[in-house]
């Protein structure tokens, strides 16, 4: 079955900062890529997504590109600010019945 | 925007007590899940469900679970008889089913649900 794996967190940043989180997936065919956000007290909300190899998906200032000799789907943000402190989910999804198969989830805290 | 609902948001129930736990999906969307996160563990798929009828389960979801869609608006998950084990944050998500696997599930808020 496929698996994804995200980079051990929790992660701390100053406002402004740089963010990288990684994802790696391994999986069956050719997956579509997601990142889901939860802000606090809310549900898991699409960020972006990509379908295919070399596709970049962005949304709010973040961006993620589906590499697939690498086999990763890395998020990146230029300048993160305190709004962007929730937890980050990777999740990708194969064949026709939409399974979704997610990472553990990265909590992202940014602080002024 | 449409969303999902979910209710109630927190659940205590007493171990082999029964559960209901319900969800209102997006109004026009035909594909319906649940999911569920163990404290500290990876979001995991329960089971998919259209046209009435089960689409795909997970090994977790035995003959313990089972789900309904009782009325045109909402979508239930049933635990017959709680385990302490069954403790976690149940999601339910639903979706267009016009361009599977590529679009995009739209999770409720979430049930909390505590066995003792």
């Amino acid at each position: 079955g496929n698996s994804v794996t995200q980079m051990e967190g929790p992660v701390t940043l100053s406002e402004e900062a740089f963010l990288t989180i990684n994802c790696t997936y391994t999986a069956t065919g050719y997956p579509s890529l997601f990142w889901y956000v939860q802000y606090p007290g809310e549900g898991l909300q699409l960020l972006l997504k990509a379908t295919k190899a070399d596709d970049k998906g962005s949304n709010k200032g973040f961006e993620a590109t589906y590499r697939k000799e690498t086999t990763s789907f890395h998020l990146e943000k230029g300048s993160v600010q305190v709004s962007d402190s929730a937890v980050y989910f990777c999740a990708c999804v194969t064949g026709a019945n939409s399974k979704l198969t997610f990472g553990k989830g990265i909590t992202l805290s940014v602080r002024p | 925007e449409p969303e999902v609902t979910q209710t109630p948001s927190h659940q205590v129930t007493q171990m082999g007590q029964e559960v209901i736990l319900r969800c209102v999906p997006i109004s026009n969307h035909l594909y319906f899940y649940w999911y569920r996160q163990i404290l500290g563990q990876k979001v995991e798929f329960l089971v998919s469900f259209y046209n009435n009828e089960i689409s795909e389960k997970s090994e977790i979801f035995d003959d313990q679970f089972s789900v309904e869609r009782p009325d045109g608006s909402n979508f239930t998950l049933k635990i017959r008889s709680t385990k302490l084990e069954d403790s976690a944050m149940y999601f339910c998500a639903s979706s267009r089913g016009v361009n599977r696997p590529t679009e995009t599930q739209y999770f409720g808020p979430g049930t909390r649900l505590l066995v003792l």
